[in-house]
């Protein structure tokens, strides 16, 4: 059984903070990395991809991967209200089916 | 948006009944999922469909049924319908071979 745990928080920072949001995965043969954002009552939209060790930014979101930890990370700076969402970590095994989380919720509070 | 559009939006049905979803890819995109997401619940995969065939399915029953048509749209069928069907079904398309899908708004099911 592949799996991928997420902390579901709620998670809350102030305004302006760093929002760490944390995943972990079973299937050592994943293959890709992604993070997508959820608002309530909507469908995920796709942050990020990331496919190999080490550290991917694209503006205020930096995406980690440790393959040998099994680990993933998405870092938000400079958080803002409009963040506010509930976060899906999602990896891919060799086939290219996607396994979600069941997601962390981000309250930023104003 | 992602291009990737579904209908209905809405969908009241009781148990034991028949539903049809349906979902148009995003142009260029041959490969098309479907997700079942629960209240508090990330997505489970249903099934795949790519350029027509079934290439991958979830733990899913039988009774969740697909097709995809030449011009990549998709259907998702469930029979006999049960309370735990009630759930926000997801379609995402992208081009076969890559891994980056993009999803589409979701149809919210309700069983009573």
């Amino acid at each position: 059984q592949k799996e991928v745990e997420q902390n579901s928080g709620p998670l809350s920072v102030p305004e302006g903070a760093i929002a760490s949001l944390n995943c972990t995965y079973s299937d050592r043969g994943s293959q890709s990395f992604f993070w997508y954002r959820q608002y309530s009552g909507k469908s995920p939209e796709l942050i990020m991809s990331i496919y190999s060790n080490g550290d991917k930014e694209d503006g205020r979101f930096t995406a980690q991967l440790n393959k040998a930890s099994q680990y993933v990370s998405l870092l938000i700076r400079d958080s803002q209200p409009s963040d506010s969402a509930t976060y899906l970590c999602a990896v891919t095994d060799t086939g290219n089916q996607f396994y979600f989380g069941t997601g962390t919720s981000l309250t930023v509070i104003p | 948006e992602t291009g990737v559009t579904q209908s209905p939006t809405h969908l009241i049905k009781t148990r034991g009944q028949q539903v049809t979803l349906r979902c148009s890819s995003q142009s260029g995109h041959n490969t098309v999922s479907w997700y079942q997401q629960a209240l508090g619940q990330g997505p489970q995969f249903i099934f795949q469909y790519y350029r027509e065939e079934e290439n991958g399915r979830g733990n899913f029953p039988p009774r969740f049924s697909g097709l995809q048509f030449p011009n990549y749209s998709s259907e998702l069928n469930v029979n006999a319908l049960e309370l735990d069907d009630s759930a926000l079904y997801l379609c995402a398309s992208k081009v076969g071979g890559v891994d980056t899908q993009y999803f589409g708004p979701g149809t919210r099911l309700t069983v009573l």
